[in-house]
């Protein structure tokens, strides 16, 4: 089975603060995303990787960017955390396009105070 | 707009009982259908992927159909246990990079 595996459960960090998220999956997939849930609104996409070194932006990457330096990993990074980035952040990976083996990790539960 | 639409917002049962989640999407194009299953504080995990040319996939006790005339799909739970106390969350893939997720249905069983 594919692991996708976040490095943090649980972090609290302070407003301002830089902020890496980690993700690592061990099946050499092209594709990696990074995604926050919120109650009531879903997971939404905040950037995703096709390739090592490509990034798109999804759909609020507003306060974030992204790093791919190597295929099995994709950090998230909050440039100057806010409190309204406190939330469930969830990194996933796929081998195809469409969603085939598609898999999220255990997810980080950020807060900024 | 592309949209997935999941009900009940959550629903409360009791063990042993059955149950069915409802998901209606107004995604185009349409690639895949799946059904993940959400535990409190953790990440989703895969129960069942339909394509558009299946319209019934099982897992256990978990069935899910597809409607593709419709856009419906619904999930279905038989002899619910304590364990499935989760949240199951509706996710469309237009076939590229782009997935539409729904904003789940929150399931309580009740011993």
């Amino acid at each position: 089975d594919v692991k996708v595996t976040q490095s943090s459960r649980y972090l609290v960090k302070r407003t301002g603060e830089k902020v890496f998220l980690e993700c690592v999956q061990d099946m050499d997939h092209e594709n990696m995303f990074w995604y926050r849930q919120d109650p009531g609104l879903g997971l939404r996409l905040i950037y995703f990787s096709y390739d090592v070194k490509m990034k798109e932006k999804g759909d609020i990457p507003e306060g974030y960017s992204v790093s791919r330096e190597k295929k099995e990993r994709f950090s998230l990074i909050l440039e100057s955390a806010s409190t309204n980035q406190t939330s469930m952040y969830l990194c996933a990976s796929s081998l195809l396009r469409g969603g085939y083996g598609y898999t999220f990790g255990s997810g980080t539960r950020l807060t900024v105070v | 707009k592309n949209q997935v639409e999941q009900s009940p917002q959550s629903l409360i049962i009791l063990e042993g009982k059955n149950c069915t989640l409802q998901c209606n999407y107004t995604v185009s194009p349409f690639s895949n259908l799946r059904w993940y299953k959400q535990d409190t504080g953790r990440g989703p995990v895969s129960l069942t992927i339909m394509t558009f040319s299946e319209n019934t996939k099982s897992n256990g006790r978990y069935t899910a159909t597809l409607d593709a005339d419709t856009k419906q799909s619904s999930l279905h739970i038989t002899a619910s246990q304590l364990s499935d106390s989760a949240s199951y969350i509706c996710v469309v893939s237009e076939g590229t990079y782009k997935y539409i997720f729904g904003t789940g249905t929150r399931l309580k069983v009740l011993a």
